[in-house]
């Protein structure tokens, strides 16, 4: 079958670093997306990795390693709005998304 | 830019009866998806479109479920009847040509009493 693992729940201080990981078992991978939702509302796209290494985009970066299917978020300089879920999700076979079950990320002051 | 149009916002019915989703994508995006979440969980795939044509529904309850994209813009999901099980969100994304970033409307929240 098809599965990403996430941690369920994340708690770190406001400031600090925290990283988000990732591992997927699916039938063909075209590359592995973050997407952010906060509570009642959509999610959002953060970032996307379709080869090995390290994507920055300001204060967020996502890696890949596709040889451990692995990859993390990495969250810089946490502050309280980045309270939210986070999902990891892939696309397969058939370019069809599989999503994580989603880290609930909490920040404390 | 607007973003994705989803109505209405919430929705309560009784088991057994009908109801029906629209949707407007963002202006220009061909792919469409709607998804299913429930609380807790990541979005699920019902079904995606390519322009008119629906090229993965492998994940919807045809029994139940059924959608249109007719002139390949905004698209309607529908369930008759609906079921207990159905509460949930129901979200539409849409995105360019199957692009990784898919941009998600607010959702409709179903309740099935």
């Amino acid at each position: 079958g098809q599965s990403l693992e996430q941690p369920s729940e994340v708690t770190a201080v406001e400031g600090a670093i925290v990283q988000i990981n990732c591992t997927y078992q699916t039938s063909g991978f075209y590359g592995l997306s973050w997407y952010q939702q906060h509570d009642g509302g959509a999610p959002t796209f953060l970032s996307y990795n379709g080869l090995d290494g390290l994507e920055e985009t300001g204060r967020f970066s996502s890696f890949l390693s596709r040889s451990d299917s692995y990859g993390y978020l990495l969250l810089q300089e946490l502050q309280m709005k980045d309270s939210a879920s986070y999902f990891c999700a892939v696309r397969g076979s058939n370019y069809q998304l599989i999503w994580g079950a989603g880290t609930k990320l909490i920040i404390k002051p | 830019e607007a973003g994705v149009v989803q109505s209405p916002r919430y929705k309560i019915i009784e088991k057994k009866q009908p109801v029906a989703f629209w949707c407007n994508p963002i202006s220009g995006h061909n792919t469409l998806y709607w998804y299913l979440q429930n609380l807790g969980q990541g979005p699920e795939l019902l079904i995606r479109y390519e322009n008119e044509e629906a090229v993965d529904d492998s994940q919807l309850p045809k029994d139940r479920f059924s959608a249109e994209r007719l002139k390949g813009v905004d698209s309607t999901l529908k369930i008759q009847p609906a079921e207990l099980g159905d509460s949930a969100v129901y979200l539409c994304a849409s995105s360019l040509d199957s692009s990784h970033e898919q941009y998600f409307g607010p959702g409709t929240r179903l309740t099935v009493t």
